[in-house]
């Protein structure tokens, strides 16, 4: 269960827009369309942002959105706001009720 | 929905907790669960998870053999045993509801804080 790989941090203006990338491998982000992204400001739990790769959960802003190619996954902030300065998690299920996450990636609005 | 965690503290090397998740705002029955651990300044590790009638468990192979998750419908709560306490366990822990359908994390407790130190 090796975790997926993340940039340590992205950084934008507001307005501008950011992409997080998350690479797995061909057992979990390239097997599955299960990948899921996870927003965490400090002391917080995190909160679903993006399920099943591109879709959002009622609530989440749609300057929020995801994609995937291959075994790589990717979640773009569109129009970047202060409140979106956290930690992202992305996560993939990596069969049979198993599940491996990124290490993290801190986005900065400058 | 809400979940609320408890039974975290500080424990030596080698002793046991009990970790509890309290459910309310949807049918807890219904939902499979899944505990994750997040180290001070780390990301987050999956851990475990159970399916809604206790059928099916998997454990990541970090606890697999120390940790032992459950579930008590009746009571709307999930508990995590963890026996064989390291160091590295340290960690808050969170138990989060799975979808519905599909497999990720709709909703997480605040999580408990565990300490294993001498």
């Amino acid at each position: 269960q090796s975790a997926l790989t993340q940039p340590r941090s992205v950084s934008g203006s507001p307005g501008q827009s950011v992409t997080i990338s998350c690479t797995g491998t061909s057992s979990d982000v390239g097997a599955y369309n299960f990948v899921s992204w996870y927003q965490q400001h400090p002391g917080t739990a995190p909160k679903l942002l993006i399920y099943d790769v591109s879709e959002r959960p009622s609530g989440v802003p749609d300057r929020f959105s995801g994609s995937k190619s291959g075994n790589t996954a990717s979640l773009t902030i569109s129009g970047l706001q202060p409140e979106d300065e956290a930690e992202y998690y992305c996560c993939s299920y990596a069969g049979t009720s198993t599940y491996v996450f990124g290490p993290g990636t801190n986005v900065a609005v400058l | 929905v809400q979940l609320v965690e408890s039974g975290g503290g500080l424990v030596q090397p080698g002793g046991s907790l009990r970790l509890s998740c309290t459910a309310s705002g949807f049918t807890f029955g219904t939902y499979p669960m899944a505990w994750v651990r997040q180290a001070a300044g780390k990301g987050l590790e999956w851990i475990s998870y159970i399916t809604i009638e206790s059928g099916t468990i998997y454990y990541a192979d970090s606890v697999k053999g120390r940790f032992t998750i459950s579930r008590d419908n009746a009571k709307n709560s999930l508990y995590l045993q963890l026996n064989s306490l390291r160091a590295e366990d340290t960690a808050i822990y969170f138990c989060a509801r799975e979808g519905s359908l599909d497999p990720y994390f709709d909703y997480w407790g605040h999580g408990t804080l565990v300490t294993v130190s001498s």
